[in-house]
């Protein structure tokens, strides 16, 4: 089965600065790739989502971007803020064969002000 | 739009007692529904897959027996843990789909046995 490993496990960056997240995955069949962001006591929430068939994606600070040929999909956070703290966990699927996510092991990410 | 409502948020019960989630899709109708258990600073771990009208697919070490999933209408989905022990405490999440797009997630349920 798909696996989807995510690093760091931790992520600590000052105000304004960006920040990286970097996801691998195995399965070379999973062509959907979503980022979502969990607050404490909270729900996963979709901040940005890509699918195989393209690159890069950008959404005002948020920008996604994929090398299908390595397997890996990153999440780029500029300008962060200290609302951008909490979790975030990349995913992966298999889009028409169930739509079961695959999720990495989360990034706790730390915005200080 | 596609909210997901859980409830309860929070509950707490003694060890031996059944424990009914509920996972709604308020502005939309889920053709599937996913049930996650989510342990402290871990990963989602998914449990099973439900379909409207049909059974639940368990993700393999779930016991159906014991975590019994309800999926009775487009925007409702239930989850009953049976005679939960305190190994059973965990926070559990659902998430509802339409067709083949994003999951969208529900606040979770902390659920803790005495």
């Amino acid at each position: 089965g798909e696996n989807v490993e995510q690093h760091p496990s931790t992520l600590s960056v000052q105000e304004g600065d960006s920040a990286v997240i970097k996801c691998t995955y195995s399965d070379s069949a999973s062509n959907y790739f979503p980022w979502y962001k969990q607050e404490l006591g909270k729900g996963p929430q979709l901040i940005i989502d890509i699918r195989s068939n393209v690159g890069e994606k950008k959404d005002q600070r948020i920008a996604v971007t994929l090398n299908k040929t390595a397997k890996h999909f990153s999440l780029h956070i500029t300008e962060t803020q200290p609302e951008d703290s909490a979790v975030y966990f990349c995913a992966a699927s298999i889009r028409n064969a169930g739509n079961m996510l695959t999720f990495g092991g989360g990034t706790r990410l730390m915005v200080k002000p | 739009g596609a909210v997901v409502s859980q409830h309860p948020s929070w509950v707490i019960c003694k060890s031996g007692t059944s424990v009914k989630i509920e996972c709604r899709s308020l502005d939309f109708q889920a053709t599937t529904m996913f049930w996650y258990r989510q342990f402290p600073k871990q990963s989602l771990m998914l449990m099973a897959t439900s379909n409207e009208g049909s059974k639940a697919t368990y993700e393999q070490g779930v016991e159906k027996d014991k975590f019994l999933i309800n999926h009775a209408s487009l925007t409702l989905s239930t989850l009953t843990v049976t005679s939960a022990h305190p190994e059973d405490s965990s926070f559990y999440i659902c998430s509802a789909q339409i067709g083949g797009g994003p999951q969208h997630f529900g606040d979770g349920t902390r659920l803790s046995i005495l």
